[in-house]
């Protein structure tokens, strides 16, 4: 059972254009939802995160749209850099204990070409 | 900073043996995680850590084990390692939040290949 769903293995984007990374959601209980980056032969990076009491949140080049009622969220990277192709992974947590567990999508590859 | 450090970048281990895989954090972090990422499965907890010799089953815990004997420490044991555990294992810790904010931070992470 796939809580966290990310349905698109990978994204090619041009240098200087928009990139944009989808997310699904299933449980309800989720209140607070996270990106992550990851480099290979890396740890994931923590990029941005949002709470589920507001819509967006931005972070120089990158925002983070939320839609409840869609349980969807999405990345925008604005605008792309070569240096930004990675694994983009979403994650979500709200389980209502103080373990911050988090739940994790299967990851984007993003590309962007010079 | 930050740092979250394991114990080893690359292992290669034999079908059968014993495989201790360790993970230190410098934050006095009270929860710690064990993941293991697999192409096109993301990132798949196996076993989580709440306080010192407390433990928690995460969502994959077949075939493995963890021990928390000291705040800083982690670590995950195969107790009798096999091919399909050969994987890219992460670990990573954050602070307790009862409002689940908190941000984990991962480790370098160990490719572990099992022949």
């Amino acid at each position: 059972d796939q809580q966290v769903k990310q349905n698109s293995p990978s994204l090619s984007v041009q240098e200087g254009r928009i990139s944009i990374l989808n997310c699904d959601y299933t449980n309800s209980m989720f209140d607070y939802f996270l990106w992550y980056k990851k480099y290979p032969a890396e740890g994931p990076t923590f990029l941005i995160s949002i709470s589920s009491i507001k819509d967006k949140n931005e972070d120089g080049r990158f925002t983070v749209f939320l839609n409840k009622s869609a349980k969807h969220l999405s990345l925008h990277i604005v605008p792309s850099q070569p240096g930004d192709s990675a694994v983009y992974f979403c994650a979500a947590s709200g389980d209502g204990t103080s373990y911050g567990k988090l739940t994790f999508g299967q990851g984007t590859i993003l590309t962007v070409h010079p | 900073d930050v740092k979250v450090t394991q114990s080893s970048r690359y292992l290669v281990k034999r079908t059968g043996e014993k495989v201790f895989l360790e993970c230190v954090q410098d934050m006095d972090h009270e929860n710690m995680f064990w993941y293991r990422q697999d192409p096109g499965l993301g990132l798949r907890l196996i076993y989580f850590s709440y306080d010192v010799k407390m433990k928690e089953k995460g969502d994959i815990p077949e075939g493995y084990s963890v021990s928390r004997e000291k705040k800083e420490r982690f670590s995950l044991i195969l107790e009798s390692a096999s091919t399909n555990q050969t994987s890219m294992y992460l670990c990573a810790s954050s602070a307790p939040s009862r409002f689940s904010t908190d941000t984990q931070y991962f480790g370098p992470g160990t490719r572990l290949t099992v022949l």
